[in-house]
C-alpha cells in the first residue's frame, strides 16, 4: 500500500521528555505537511516541507518543535521538552504537487495521538 | 476574523435529507477549496475539490463556489447515516498549504 505512513499511532511522554514522530509520505508524493489536531477543534497548519527544505513554517511555535525532511528516510516532527499542552493528534498529509501547480488536495496519514502525563 | 469560518453545528437531519454545509474564507486570493470528512477518531478524507466559480457534482455530493461571496458549499443528498461525520472545509492561497475551519459535525438519524 502507497499510502502515507505515520508512526507511531500512540505515543506517551513523561513532561520533559522528547517526542519523535516520523511520516513517509504517499509514493510519488514530494511534500509534506504537518498538522496538529486539539480534542474538538480543527486542523492547525504547523510545517510545510519538500525535499532537504523548509518551505513554510509559520505555524511551527518558535521553541521546542523542529521539522525535517531529509533526502532519504520519512519525514521527522521533533518536540523537545514536551509539556501537557503538547498533547494533540497529530497528522502528517502528503501532496504531489510544487508551489506553481494546481492542488489536488492531501492525502493524510493516520496520526499520531501525542500524550504527554 | 478567522481565515476560514463553518457554522459549528451540530447538524442533525434525518436519513434521506438533504445536507448543507457552509464555509466562508476571509481571502479573496484564494484559489482552491476542498471538503474533507473525518470521521470520530480517524483521519480527515478528501471528498470534494472545486477552484472556479458553480457548482461542482461528484455522486451525491455537489460543492459549490462562489467567489464574489468567498463562500463555499457542501451539499449531499439522501443523506445516510453513514455520512455522520465531521465535514471540514479548507482553502488554500498558494498551492501546498491548506487553511481549514473548525469542521461541522453532522448526524443523520435513521
Amino acid at each position: 500500500n502507497a499510502g502515507v505512513m505515520q508512526n507511531p499511532r500512540h505515543l506517551v511522554r513523561r513532561r520533559g521528555q522528547e517526542a519523535r514522530l516520523r511520516c513517509s509520505p504517499m509514493k510519488g508524493h514530494s511534500h509534506v505537511y504537518w498538522y496538529r489536531q486539539l480534542p474538538e477543534e480543527g486542523l492547525k497548519f504547523m510545517v510545510y516541507l519538500q525535499k532537504e527544505n523548509i518551505i513554510d513554517e509559520s505555524g511551527m511555535p518558535k521553541e521546542r518543535f523542529s521539522a525535517e525532511f531529509p533526502k532519504e528516510g520519512p519525514s521527522i516532527l521533533r518536540i523537545q521538552q514536551v509539556v501537557r499542552g503538547d498533547s494533540a493528534a497529530y497528522f502528517c498529509a502528503s501532496s504531489p504537487l510544487g508551489p506553481r501547480e494546481r492542488d489536488y488536495g492531501y492525502t493524510f496519514g493516520s496520526g499520531t495521538r501525542l500524550t504527554v502525563v | 476574523q478567522k481565515e476560514v469560518e463553518q457554522n459549528s453545528g451540530p447538524l442533525s437531519v434525518p436519513e434521506g435529507a438533504i445536507a448543507s454545509l457552509n464555509c466562508t474564507y476571509s481571502d479573496r486570493g484564494s484559489q482552491s477549496f476542498f471538503w474533507y470528512r473525518q470521521y470520530s477518531g480517524k483521519s480527515p478524507e478528501l471528498i470534494m475539490s472545486i477552484y472556479s466559480n458553480g457548482d461542482k457534482e461528484d455522486g451525491r455530493f455537489t460543492a459549490q463556489l462562489n467567489k464574489a461571496s468567498q463562500y463555499v458549499s457542501l451539499l449531499i443528498r439522501d443523506s445516510q447515516p453513514s455520512d455522520s461525520a465531521t465535514y471540514l472545509c479548507a482553502v488554500n492561497i498558494n498551492a501546498g498549504k491548506s487553511t481549514f475551519g473548525d469542521g461541522t459535525t453532522l448526524t443523520v438519524k435513521p
